[in-house]
């Protein structure tokens, strides 16, 4: 089974601060993405990451896919009230592109 | 806006009851899923349909059961209810980016409350 972990499943700041959430899987996973889910709707993707490695950049967003393909990374610089949303993780499972695992998820919330 | 539209946004039934969620894809795409939203189990993925076929099933119950129709819009339907089955669905519609896979549109969802 392929499972992936999200850490913290709770985060809460205020305005301005730097904040880095994880999603990690004993599992190789070909891509993987990340999405924004606000209060009363639905999940939005923010970016795929191919490459082991690669790093993708979302305006104060940075992305980083693990070298192995297990894991990856969002950081969120100098975060806004804006960014408050439950964060998700999601891999397609093995042997299709579509079926997607989603991740345990992160809760933050940014303050003024 | 996504472009997905779900309907009701919320619907409250009791235990034993039927209920059809309904969903429209984009203009265009052919695949729509459905997912369950719970606060326990996080977002499960349960069906996913392509041009009126089933095309895969993940953790979907047997009193659930999904089709989708010639226009392309999907209905789920959730039978015998049990309180459990109280959550969010979402139904999705996907586009192929190149070498990105598969890019998922989600809808505003449907919030079943079962008393």
């Amino acid at each position: 089974t392929q499972l992936l972990e999200q850490s913290p499943q709770f985060l809460s700041i205020q305005e301005g601060e730097n904040l880095t959430v994880y999603c990690n899987s004993s599992s190789v996973f070909s891509s993987l993405q990340w999405y924004r889910q606000e209060p009363g709707e639905g999940p939005v993707l923010l970016v795929t990451v191919v490459t082991g490695g690669e790093v993708k950049k979302l305006k104060r967003l940075t992305f980083q896919f693990g070298d192995a393909r297990k894991d990856s990374s969002l950081h969120i610089t100098a975060a806004q009230p804006g960014d408050t949303g439950l964060y998700l993780c999601a891999g397609p499972k093995t042997g299709t592109a579509s079926k997607l695992t989603f991740g345990t998820g992160t809760r933050l919330q940014v303050t003024l | 806006d996504s472009g997905v539209t779900q309907t009701p946004k919320h619907l409250i039934t009791a235990t034993g009851q039927r209920v059809t969620l309904r969903c429209s894809p984009r203009s265009g795409d052919l695949s729509v899923y459905w997912y369950q939203q719970s606060l326990d189990q996080g977002l499960q993925f349960l069906i996913q349909y392509y041009n009126g076929e089933e095309r895969a099933k993940g953790n979907i119950l047997e009193r659930f059961s999904a089709q989708q129709f010639p226009d392309l819009h999907s209905e789920l339907n959730l039978s015998s209810l049990e309180l459990g089955d109280s959550a969010l669905y979402f139904c999705a519609s996907s586009v192929v980016e190149g070498s990105s896979g598969t890019r998922q549109f989600f809808g505003p969802g449907t919030r079943l409350t079962v008393l």
